[in-house]
């Protein structure tokens, strides 16, 4: 079993759309988590960090963290075809390096 | 202030060339990562700098890769006797340091190699 799963899609929304992308992982001592937005031809730009459990909102972006189910998920309300990107999860324990998933792409239609 | 650079942006080489990529971190981060990526897949690990030791090379490929870094500062990775394989967009990422806490990744625009 990998340490991060990740659906690599491609998942294809309306604009206007709620996404949800999603990643799984294996090891419970993970306690930071990343999403990464990477455009076509471009290197990943970090979009959002949560600490162990819980929510964390900014604008249209929500990301969630759920231990105990060793699952993460980032929405995004009222989706823009600049959205359109592959998104990646990451994540890791204190010291050590990222894990990444492989990451999901996303395209959002006008 | 600046972001990650890296150097060529696009570099075609023929096969058996040797080929040096670089990379310029954000100024005062400590860690700095190599990574490849592959047309349409993910990150590859490559190699990781604390400072300028290598403590976690277990990325790379073969024994044709390479990597170094000066201080803090600039990072080179060489490509010897490249292999049409080698082709992919090599990402250097730095981060402000690993040891206590997360290791969030700041990520240069990547060189896309093509060999012929």
């Amino acid at each position: 079993q990998k340490e991060v799963e990740q659906d690599p899609g491609p998942l294809s929304v309306p604009e206007g759309a709620i996404v949800s992308l999603n990643c799984t992982y294996s090891n419970s001592a993970f306690q930071y988590f990343m999403w990464y937005r990477q455009y076509s031809r471009k290197g990943p730009e970090l979009l959002m960090y949560t600490y162990s459990s819980g929510n964390k909102e900014d604008g249209r972006f929500t990301a969630q963290v759920d231990k105990s189910s060793k699952y993460i998920s980032l929405f995004i309300r009222d989706s823009q075809p600049s959205d359109s990107a592959t998104y990646l999860c990451a994540m890791n324990q204190a010291g050590t390096a990222l894990i990444f998933g492989k990451g999901t792409t996303l395209s959002v239609s006008s | 202030g600046a972001g990650v650079s890296q150097s060529p942006s696009n570099k075609v080489t023929e096969k058996g060339k040797d080929v040096e990529l670089r990379c310029d971190p954000i100024s005062g981060h400590t860690a700095l990562y190599w990574y490849r990526q592959r047309l349409g897949q993910g990150l590859e690990f490559l190699i990781y700098f604390q400072g300028n030791s290598a403590p976690d090379k277990s990325g790379l490929p073969s024994d044709r890769f390479s990597a170094e870094r000066t201080g803090e500062s600039v990072s080179t990775l060489t490509i010897q006797r490249t292999q049409q394989e080698d082709s992919a967009v090599y990402l250097c990422a730095s981060s402000p340091k690993r040891a206590s806490g997360t290791d969030t990744q700041y990520f240069g625009p990547g060189t896309r190699l093509t060999v012929l």
